[in-house]
């Protein structure tokens, strides 16, 4: 079957621009997460949601980045007002959720470069 | 101090070589511990998960958690050229519900033929 899908898979901005991300998870996966990867940081956790409800966005580093899911299905990441430093890839993963660990799925990232 | 602390390499050995990849951690609550491989320019993807200390062996692949130690580490026997990728730990425990992840910056691996 088919896996997580992101969209786009590279996009270039302007500072102070505004941009969507997309995600698509796997059909049927209630868990969906949100990670910001960085030359050298690692994966930096932003945002889980379970079904369309976000208990936990505690990695959103400003008011500038914001999260919607929708049908319990595809997501998108909003950044406003762009900065350099959002430069990064930005990936989606989705799993079949609960409170034992279930395996994270990752779509390919979206690649950010803010100019 | 970060949670979990990882060499970023890059480490590079000869084929047939073995490999061996640390994380150490500071958090206690960690449950799952996991590896991930990233090659260049795609997401990562699971390679394996134990709970708890001891090992786990998969093929060429071994996990061993010390969770007296914080430490864990992934062997990998034999290494081929196809293993040459980005290896990512990362260990979770129950936040609020869920499985909160936690990951490591990764170690840049390269097998040279």
């Amino acid at each position: 079957g088919a896996g997580v899908s992101q969209s786009p898979s590279n996009k270039v901005t302007e500072k102070g621009k505004d941009v969507e991300l997309r995600c698509d998870p796997i059909s049927g996966h209630t868990a969906l997460y949100w990670y910001r990867q960085s030359l050298g940081q690692g994966l930096e956790f932003l945002i889980y949601f379970q079904g369309n409800s976000a208990p936990d966005k505690s990695g959103l580093p400003s008011d500038r980045f914001s999260a919607e899911r929708t049908g319990g299905s595809v997501s998108t990441l909003t950044i406003q007002r762009t900065q350099q430093e959002d430069s990064a890839v930005y990936l989606c993963a989705s799993s079949p959720g609960g409170v034992s660990y279930n395996e994270q799925f990752f779509g390919p990232g979206t690649r950010l470069t803010v100019l | 101090q970060k949670e979990v602390e990882q060499d970023p390499g890059p480490l590079s050995v000869p084929e047939g070589a073995i490999v061996s990849l640390n994380c150490t951690y500071s958090n206690s609550a960690f449950q799952y511990f996991m590896w991930y491989r990233q090659y260049s320019r795609k997401g990562p993807e699971l390679l394996m998960y134990t709970y708890s200390s001891g090992n786990k062996e998969d093929g060429r692949f071994t996990a061993q958690v010390d969770k007296s130690s914080k430490y864990i580490s992934l062997f990998i026997r034999d290494s081929q050229p196809s293993d040459s990728a980005t290896y990512l730990c990362a260990m979770s425990y129950n936040s609020g519900g869920y499985q909160k992840v936690t990951f490591g910056t990764g170690t840049k691996l390269q097998v040279i033929p």
